[in-house]
């Protein structure tokens, strides 16, 4: 079965701990993406990835950290510096460029201890 | 400043009723629009899109209806179902290929 696995589904991050969640995607997309989605809120764009080795700040990347080294990984780093990092966490891929609808994954969702 | 505004947080609609979900939008270069599907501790799932070379795509139950002199577009569910309850996302594609989501409406259809 194609699609996005991400993991864990539940994470929890002791004060002053750096976190990294992962993001599998077997559909051979090229562009990779990452969410934030707090309550009552849309998504908010963290950090994207149109090609390995490769990747671009979204819109809220501060105290957040990625790597591209394979095509089909895209883990994201929650680091110490991310003040309010409770949140749900989604990932997405899709072929890249316009007009493609992205695919999700199930989300992880982070808490503070 | 949000440029694509989802502005009813909840929808409550009777099951076989309609449910139309409404979403604005800012900039006029936009053109293509698409519509997400989240239920709780889920990912959003694609539903239905359109070109703004349409005013309106139908897909089953779904139809999108584009207004671009009014920046506005519309979701509507006919007949809505109780498995239709979720939050609905609007988004578009910016000049860099990265989608921008509105806040999202949460539809309930009651049984």
């Amino acid at each position: 079965d194609g699609g996005i696995t991400q993991s864990p589904k539940y994470l929890f991050r002791k004060e002053g701990q750096n976190v990294t969640l992962s993001c599998e995607q077997n559909l051979n997309h090229d562009a990779m993406y990452w969410y934030r989605q707090d309550p009552g809120q849309g998504l908010r764009l963290i950090y994207y990835s149109q090609i390995v080795n490769d990747f671009q700040k979204g819109d809220i990347a501060e105290g957040y950290s990625v790597s591209r080294e394979k095509k089909e990984s895209f883990p994201l780093t929650v680091t110490s510096a991310q003040k309010n990092p409770t949140a749900f966490y989604l990932c997405a891929s899709n072929t890249g460029g316009g007009g493609q609808p992205q695919h999700f994954g199930d989300g992880t969702r982070l808490s503070i201890l | 400043d949000q440029q694509v505004k989802q502005n009813s947080p909840s929808l409550s609609v009777q099951e076989g009723r309609i449910s139309i979900l409404n979403c604005d939008y800012t900039n006029s270069m936009f053109d293509y629009f698409l519509w997400y599907k989240k239920y709780p501790a889920e990912g959003p799932t694609f539903l239905i899109s359109i070109s703004s070379i349409k005013d309106k795509n139908e897909d089953g139950r779904f139809t999108v209806f584009l207004n671009k002199s009014a920046k506005h577009l519309s979701l509507h569910i006919v007949p809505s179902q109780p498995g239709d309850s979720a939050v609905y996302f609007c988004a578009t594609w910016d000049s860099s290929y990265k989608l921008i989501f509105g806040s999202g409406t949460r539809l309930l259809v009651r049984p």
